[in-house]
């Protein structure tokens, strides 16, 4: 099946740690994007990637930093200069003029 | 700039009865538009999406959404709600060519028996 997996699905972070989370597609997407949400603000674009070895700041790319080493893969970590970083993470691959497709998501939590 | 603005945080119907989700947009050149809805602790899922072709757009699951570029709308409609219809909605802008997706934040639908 193809698709996008994110893992882990819950993810516990302690305070001044990195984490990262993990996203890979088989759809043979180009772009791949990461976005955090939450309640009541909706998705809010954190990284992009439109194609291998190349990536973009989004709107609230502070604290987190992401790679794209292979096409099928764009981990996003969550470094210790994010401040608020309890929320739901979704990852998501598209092709030019495709519709986006979207993993389950990672909720990270701070402890 | 693109942006996308839900006009309802949430919206409450019975089983049965039409459902009505407005989106308004706003951008600066030819944007193609989508619907998504969400499931509690899930992804995303396409509903349906508009780039420049009919103007009436059908989708998923009973739903369509109508482009009105003089009003710059984009309203999710479904004539009979179902309960399994109660979820998040969002409506998305993009301007085509660019690849950045531009989200609202979102609708809920709440459906009572």
């Amino acid at each position: 099946d193809g698709g996008i997996t994110q893992s882990p699905k819950y993810l516990f972070r302690k305070e001044g740690q990195n984490v990262t989370l993990s996203c890979e597609q088989n759809l043979n997407h180009d772009a791949m994007y990461w976005y955090r949400q939450d309640p009541g603000q909706g998705l809010r674009l954190i990284y992009y990637s439109q194609i291998v070895n190349d990536f973009q700041k989004g709107d609230i790319a502070e604290g987190y930093s992401v790679s794209r080493e292979k096409k099928e893969s764009f981990p996003l970590t969550v470094t210790s200069a994010q401040k608020n970083p309890t929320a739901f993470y979704l990852c998501a691959s598209r092709d030019t003029d495709t519709e986006a497709f979207f993993g389950q998501g990672t909720r990270l939590t701070v402890v | 700039a693109q942006s996308v603005t839900q006009l309802d945080s949430h919206v409450s119907v019975s089983e049965g009865t039409p459902v009505l989700l407005r989106c308004n947009y706003s951008s600066s050149y030819s944007p193609s538009l989508f619907w998504y809805v969400q499931h509690p602790n899930k992804g995303l899922q396409l509903l349906l999406k508009y780039t420049s072709a009919a103007t009436l757009v059908k989708g998923i699951n009973g739903f369509e959404a109508e482009f009105k570029k003089s009003e710059t709308s984009f309203h999710l409609t479904k004539p009979s709600a179902h309960m399994s219809d109660a979820a998040e909605y969002f409506c998305v802008v993009e301007n085509t060519g660019f690849q950045k997706l531009v989200f609202g934040t979102g609708t809920r639908l709440l459906v009572s028996p």
